[in-house]
């Protein structure tokens, strides 16, 4: 069973736009999410996180906004540039002992096209 | 200079053929990881390690064995390659006061 779901599997927007990431996960337990992008030939980076205890974490252009009650996250980014063009995986991880282990989506492609 | 390394970046083994994949790291860190990245499956953990004499099974540990030599030294071994393994490899660490991992470039491993 995937407790971290990234539904759409690539997303293009146009430079300047907004691109917004989403999501899904089942796991209540989860209580730290992570978002990660990743360029062809390298391994993912580390782009912004949020505690459960937040609803929304800024970081320049990047956002990541948590709705607990529905189980969903999603990352902004504005205004979107082609250099962001990349993978971006969601991540979780839960506590009581299981913060060791990160629980990744599969992934979404997003293109922004000049 | 990278601080996760991996070696080697790209391989390509036959079937039956034991090999090794290496990481090292400059952050200090205590913590490592090893996940595999398959086209559309995301990245799952293999083996983590929280220090030189703690090994743990990740969600996929079947076919893989890992020992870590040092603090900063962490290595995956395939001891029978079979074609399914063929995948994208990454280490990662973390300093285990927070969640956020940072990952090596990966290594591409092709099993004929």
């Amino acid at each position: 069973d995937q407790q971290v779901k990234q539904n759409s599997p690539s997303l293009s927007v146009q430079e300047g736009r907004i691109s917004i990431l989403n999501c899904d996960y089942t796991n209540s337990m989860f209580d730290y999410f992570l978002w990660y992008k990743k360029y062809p030939a390298e391994g993912p980076t580390f782009l912004i996180s949020i505690s459960s205890i937040k609803d929304k974490n800024e970081d320049g252009r990047f956002t990541v906004f948590l709705n607990k009650s529905a189980k969903h996250l999603s990352l902004h980014i504005v205004p979107s540039q082609p250099g962001d063009s990349a993978v971006y995986f969601c991540a979780a991880s839960g506590s009581g002992g299981s913060n060791y282990k990160l629980t990744f989506g599969k992934g979404t492609l997003l293109t922004v096209n000049p | 200079d990278a601080d996760v390394t991996q070696t080697p970046r790209n391989r390509i083994t036959k079937t039956g053929k034991r090999i090794m994949l290496e990481c090292s790291q400059t952050k200090g860190h205590d913590r490592m990881y090893w996940y595999r990245q398959d086209p559309g499956l995301g990245l799952r953990l293999i083996y983590y390690s929280f220090d030189v004499k703690d090994i743990n099974k990740g969600e996929i540990s079947d076919g893989y064995s890992v020992s870590r030599q040092a603090q900063a030294k962490f290595s995956l071994s395939l001891e029978s390659a079979i074609p399914n393994q063929t995948a994208l490899y990454f280490c990662a660490t973390s300093d285990g006061s927070k969640e956020t991992q940072y990952f090596g470039p990966g290594t591409r491993l092709l099993v004929l």
